[in-house]
This record gives C-alpha cells, structure tokens and sequence, in this order.
C-alpha cells in the first residue's frame, strides 16, 4: 500500500516570497490533517479536512497559511508571505476517518531566510 | 502544563539496554499513539492503543486508563532505534480527532 506522499522534500526561500507544499493522502483515506513542527517541539495541527470540507483550523493563521482539498482528495498548503518564524517541518497525515490511526508522510522541511 | 507529557526529554543508553519512555495526559482520550520520527522529519505511526499492552518485535507499548499514563519500551535496544518517539493523544472532547502530542523524547543508542 502506497504511504502518504508529500513534496518537495525541502524548501528554502527569502522572507515574504511565497511557498506551496502538496500532499497525497493514502487511497480512500477521507481524513487529512496538516502539522506545522518547529525544530524541537512536537507537531501543531494547523488544519484538518474531513474529505474536501474543514473541521477544525482553529490554528491557521489564515492572514497567510491556506489550504484546500478541492476534490477531497489531494491538499495543498499555502503560506504567502513567508516570515522567518515560518520555518519548520510540515507534515501531512491521513487517516480512514476522524480518531482512527494516522499515517504521516515524510514531511516538507521549509527554511525562511 | 501540557496536556501530554512525556519523560525523558532525552535519554542515552548504551546497545543492548532495557528502554522506557513514559508519557502522562490530563484529558479524557479516545486512543494514544506512539509515533517514532528519524532526522529529516518523516513519522512512522508505532503503535495506537486504548487500553492494555501491545507488542510488536522488541517494541512494548502498555496503558493504564485510569492513571493516565503510558509507557513505551523498548528490548535489547540498537543504534537503529535512534529517533525521537512521540507520545499523542486523541482528546474526547475533540470530535474531529485531532492529535494533542508531547514534545517527544530523543533517543540515542551507543554501539
């Protein structure tokens, strides 16, 4: 069975320029979950989608993360402008459903300069 | 206070040692995972338990429901076992099964 799939696998940009980071979930997968990890903390959940809908992203900080998951399948992560503190590890994960087990991908490791 | 904690922050141990990581919660869960995350950033889901003891290889993962508190073990540890292990929670008061994580413990293990 194929994991999940993200890229690229690394990023480096200047601050305020723009960055997008996608994410393939697990076949039939209809939850999927997007974490922010900074260097030495565990991960943040920045958004979770139930298909292509929104539960829960409470804390996006929407002024300049995005995300959709237009046909509920694959996702995209927006930030514009990037800001120094944007540099992290982001993570995607999906699961069957809602508080079922979740599987990550390898994540995309964003450097703001 | 976290709502999930784990100890040790970091731990060293030498090939061949009895290892145990623990992790305490102070919410209602619905499952705890314990995830393990290797240099350059990919996790690997490890085990997903609500309650007893699960096994698999040299890994021991146990749970006690009414402490709140899980630990993770591992046997006749190797260099290869090297990552930091993360403990997360599903909180029932989140429908939507969001995952509340410690700040992981790193592992090290000498040859």
């Amino acid at each position: 069975e194929a994991g999940v799939a993200q890229s690229p696998r690394y990023k480096i940009i200047e601050k305020r320029q723009s960055v997008a980071f996608w994410c393939n979930p697990i076949s039939g997968h209809a939850t999927l979950y997007w974490y922010q990890q900074i260097l030495g903390q565990g991960p943040k959940l920045l958004i979770q989608f139930q298909n292509n809908g929104v539960v829960d992203d409470s804390q996006l900080p929407k002024d300049r993360f995005s995300a959709e998951r237009l046909k509920g399948v694959d996702s995209t992560l927006k930030i514009q402008p990037a800001k120094l503190e944007d540099s992290a590890v982001y993570l995607c994960a999906s699961g069957v459903g809602p508080n079922t087990e979740a599987f990550f991908g390898q994540g995309t490791r964003l450097t703001v300069v | 206070k976290n709502e999930v904690e784990q100890s040790p922050q970091n731990l060293t141990a030498q090939e061949g040692e009895f290892i145990t990581i623990n992790c305490s919660y102070s919410v209602g869960i619905s499952a705890l995972h314990w995830l393990q995350q290797h240099p350059g950033g990919g996790i690997v889901s490890l085990f997903m338990l609500s309650s007893g003891k699960k096994k698999h290889g040299r890994l021991i993962a146990t749970i006690n429901i009414q402490e709140k508190h899980s630990s993770l073990h591992i046997t006749a540890s190797h260099p290869r076992d090297s990552a930091v292990y993360i403990c997360a929670v599903g909180a029932i008061y989140n429908q939507g099964g969001k995952l509340i994580f410690g700040q992981g413990t790193e592992l090290s293990v000498k040859p």
